[in-house]
Formats: C-alpha cells, sequence, structure tokens
C-alpha cells in the first residue's frame, strides 16, 4: 500500500461541474502540496498547506490532519482544467511522497 | 523570474547506451532534486543535493544511476548502461532551501525512451 492514495485514478466531468479529488496519507506529515502537471508540461504547485483550507481562484484545498485526508475541490470546471493533479505529501523534514496523481478530463 | 530548466527535453536511446541530463535550478535555490516519472505513476525521488552535498539517495540505483552537483549550481544525471524499465520522464525540481516545507519547483522534465 502507497504511503499517500489519490481517488479516483482518472476523473471525467462536463465543463461547469464541481469536482473533488482525495488524497489519504498513512504517514505523519509536516505538510501536503496539490501539484498540476500538464501533458507534456512541468509541474507547477498549486498549494502547499498544513491545516485548515486555502483558496485561490476556482481552486480549493482542505485538509483534516486528525483523519490523514485532504481533498482539492474545483469549482465551476473548465477544459483547461484537464490535468493531472498530484498530491504529495512531506515526510519528515524533506523528503516529499507523491500519491500516482488523478488524471482530469472537462469535457466542454 | 527564469524557472528551473533541463535539457534535453527528449532523448531516444538503446538499451545498454549511455545518457545524461542537465538541470540548472532556481538562481539562489540551495536544495536541488532527481525525480523519476515512469508513466501513470507519480513522481520518485532519486536524489536530493543541498548546495553541492547529498542530502538522501536512499532511492538511486547505483550500480547504473550517477548524480553531480560538483558546484553547487546545475546538476547532472547520468544513466549508464540503460534499462528498458529505465524509460520516464526525469524532472529536475528546486527550493530555495531544505528548511522542511520550502515549495519545490519543477523543471519541464527529459522524456527518455529506451528501446
Amino acid at each position: 500500500k502507497n504511503e499517500v492514495e489519490q481517488s479516483p485514478q482518472n476523473l471525467t466531468a462536463q465543463e461547469g461541474e464541481f469536482i473533488t479529488i482525495n488524497c489519504s496519507y498513512s504517514v505523519g506529515i509536516s505538510a501536503l502540496h496539490w501539484l498540476q502537471q500538464h501533458p507534456g508540461g512541468g509541474i507547477v504547485s498549486l498549494f502547499m498547506l498544513s491545516s485548515g483550507k486555502k483558496k485561490h481562484g476556482r481552486l480549493i484545498a482542505t485538509i483534516n490532519i486528525q483523519e490523514k485526508h485532504s481533498s482539492l475541490h474545483i469549482t465551476a470546471s473548465h477544459p483547461r482544467d484537464s490535468a493531472v493533479y498530484i498530491c504529495a505529501a512531506h515526510k519528515g523534514a524533506q523528503k516529499l511522497v507523491f500519491g500516482q496523481g488523478t488524471r482530469l478530463t472537462i469535457n466542454p | 523570474e527564469a524557472g528551473v530548466a533541463q535539457s534535453p527535453r527528449y532523448k531516444i536511446i538503446e538499451k545498454r547506451q549511455s545518457v545524461a541530463f542537465w538541470c540548472n535550478p532556481i538562481s539562489g535555490h540551495a536544495t536541488l532534486y532527481w525525480y523519476q516519472q515512469i508513466l501513470g505513476q507519480g513522481p520518485k525521488l532519486l536524489i536530493q543535493f543541498q548546495n553541492n552535498g547529498v542530502v538522501d539517495d536512499s532511492q538511486l540505483p547505483k550500480d547504473r544511476f550517477s548524480a553531480e552537483r560538483l558546484k553547487g549550481v546545475d546538476s547532472t544525471l547520468k544513466i549508464q548502461p540503460a534499462k528498458l524499465e529505465d524509460s520516464a520522464v526525469y524532472l529536475c525540481a528546486s527550493s530555495l532551501d531544505h528548511g522542511g516545507t520550502d515549495t519545490q519547483y519543477f523543471g519541464p522534465g527529459t522524456r527518455l525512451t529506451v528501446l
């Protein structure tokens, strides 16, 4: 079992739908990242959070430390949101442990 | 501010050949990471440098992979000899310091295909 698990692995939705991607981790962490990876492109950091909730535009990330769970939400989804979303946990002081990613496709 | 630069972007080689990748981190970033991302999986850390010293290379297959960051700035990752299972995207990332939870900035990656 991976230390960081994401669900679903693949998600297809229609433009405008509310999207939720989940991340569960089994290790003690100091922070959790949500990253976005477009096909053929590099990885962009969306959020880093260690408690509560963060919002940036249409993206919202939440984390529940007690339940070892984080979610990434996208409101009013758009085809340009289509990408792979990766959850990564800071394990200990330095090491980043990645989930396997969630491939999101938003159809017009 | 310039981002993390990597070259080449794509490389195709035959098994048993050698290959090298180059990474130039964001100016002033002390920590540099090399990751391997196999298709359909999340990145896996191969090696982490703090300036020119190795912090973590526990998942680097040292019989065939090597990496250096001699002057604490740019870095090279080498595979010699390559195997089919080395086909992956090799990502370089950098962060300001290794003070725990610094944001990592990723380069565009090098896509390696081993035939």
